[in-house]
């Protein structure tokens, strides 16, 4: 069980387009969701908390105007990356924490399996 | 701020070997530490999950230990498999929430 579906895999737009990227707890309900950006050779970086219902919570230096995440229900959090540029190109990876089980603080997270994005 | 170091970058070593991956973070107060697998362009696989009150954790041929004051935590991996071949990614909360913060993880091999 717990297991986390992202769409689409690999995506390639052009530059000054907009993409977005789904993420889906299929057989567990997630209050909350994280997205991740990881670069080659790079560790995952932390874009932004994806809460259901409210507002998400963006790490610095992360605009939140261009990353626009909305967590509509509680197994689908979505990640749109607007007016996308070349520097934007990166493996975006989404997680999910599961709701009610204990301590969620004390469950794995469970994560999707990324899209790779390429802004030409 | 949590910061989460991994070494070595890469190991490459023998089948059947047993190997060790080290992990060191800079804040103690910590609520978990995990440590993933990720194959190459692909998602996480979470490996071992050790909560801030336990010192290991085990899971068939892998071994992982925590300790909290020295910042440190290792991976052990018995008589290693070319299947194993991966990176290896160490994350630690981040206090007072769920927030992971990722090492840059070591990249196995691995050799038949």
């Amino acid at each position: 069980g717990a297991v986390v579906s992202q769409h689409p895999s690999r995506v390639i737009c052009k530059s000054g387009t907009s993409v977005k990227i789904e993420c889906r707890s299929l057989d567990f309900q997630a209050t909350t969701m994280f997205w991740y950006r990881q670069f080659p050779k790079q560790s995952l970086m932390l874009m932004a908390t994806s809460n259901e219902g409210s507002k998400a919570t963006y790490e610095q230096g992360v605009e939140k105007d261009k990353f626009l995440i909305n967590h509509a229900s509680l197994t689908l959090s979505t990640l749109t990356v607007t007016s996308a540029h070349p520097e934007d190109s990166s493996f975006y990876i989404c997680s999910a924490s599961r709701t009610g089980v204990g301590s969620s603080y004390n469950s794995p997270l469970h994560f999707g399996n990324g899209t790779r994005l390429t802004v030409t | 701020k949590q910061e989460v170091t991994q070494i070595p970058a890469a190991l490459s070593v023998p089948e059947g070997e047993n190997l060790v991956l080290n992990c060191s973070f800079t804040d103690s107060a910590i609520y978990n530490l995990q440590w993933f697998r990720q194959d190459p362009g692909k998602g996480l696989t979470s490996l071992l999950l050790i909560q801030s009150s336990q010192r290991e954790q085990t899971s068939g041929r892998l071994n992982a230990s925590l300790d909290k004051s020295s910042g440190r935590s290792t991976l052990y991996i018995a008589a290693s498999q070319p299947g194993d071949s991966a990176t290896y990614l160490c994350a630690a909360s981040q206090g007072g929430s769920e927030k992971l913060v990722f090492g840059k993880g070591t990249k196995l091999t691995v050799n038949p």
